[in-house]
């Protein structure tokens, strides 16, 4: 129940194209999802994140789209630059009591140029 | 700058060894968390402080050790018990915002020889 679900482990998208990234969770307390973005030698930083209120957020060329019903929330880059490339983590918390987040795997990204 | 200062970057052990891996931050952040980083595993959780004196064991805890005798620092020691302890460590630390971003260090990359 604690898990959160990311696929896919990795993705090759042509510049100019469309990155979409999904994950999964099960555990309905959660309420707060966010997305980090993590360049090779580096800690993740915080991209994008997004309450349940709503089904969408976006900023910039970062949208995420969330389906509470199915658990279900995912990250799309939209014309996606080489700058992107990068490891893309999905995570979910509570945001009562503690802030101990759940991770997802991760999806290696590669933008050709 | 306000941020999180993880060090050694890099570091290199013999079997047997204990070694510590630094973390100061100087955002005046309560919250500070440790993470492990393996290839397709994601980010797992190794220990977590919410306040100064007190931590509790994430994930994986065992074959590790912290302590938290100040604010803006949370060091972490990777015992000789730790069976697989090569991996990147990251260190992090929370807002008390609702949301609880959480802003990492740049890493320690530990490698057992």
């Amino acid at each position: 129940q604690q898990q959160v679900k990311q696929s896919p482990q990795s993705l090759i998208v042509q510049k100019g194209g469309i990155s979409i990234i999904n994950c999964a969770y099960e555990n309905t307390a959660f309420d707060y999802f966010p997305w980090y973005q993590q360049f090779p030698g580096k800690g993740p930083a915080l991209l994008i994140a997004i309450r349940p209120d709503v089904s969408e957020k976006k900023e910039g060329r970062f949208t995420i789209s969330f389906n509470k019903s199915a658990k279900q929330f995912s990250l799309h880059i939209m014309d996606s630059q080489p700058g992107d490339s990068a490891t893309y983590f999905c995570a979910a918390s509570t945001t009562s009591g503690t802030y101990k987040y759940i991770f997802g795997t991760g999806t290696r990204l590669k933008v050709l140029a | 700058d306000g941020g999180i200062t993880q060090s050694p970057k890099y570091l290199f052990r013999k079997e047997g060894q204990n070694v510590t891996l630094s973390c100061e931050q100087n955002l005046n952040h309560d919250a500070m968390y440790w993470y492990r980083q393996d290839p397709g595993q994601g980010l797992r959780l190794i220990y977590y402080s919410q306040i100064v004196n007190d931590f509790q064991k994430g994930d994986i805890a065992e074959g590790y050790s912290v302590s938290r005798e100040k604010k803006e620092s949370f060091p972490l020691t990777v015992t000789s018990a730790q069976k697989n302890p090569t991996a990147f460590y990251l260190c992090a630390s929370q807002t008390g915002t609702v949301t609880g971003e959480l802003f990492f260090g740049e890493g320690s990359r530990l490698t057992v020889l």
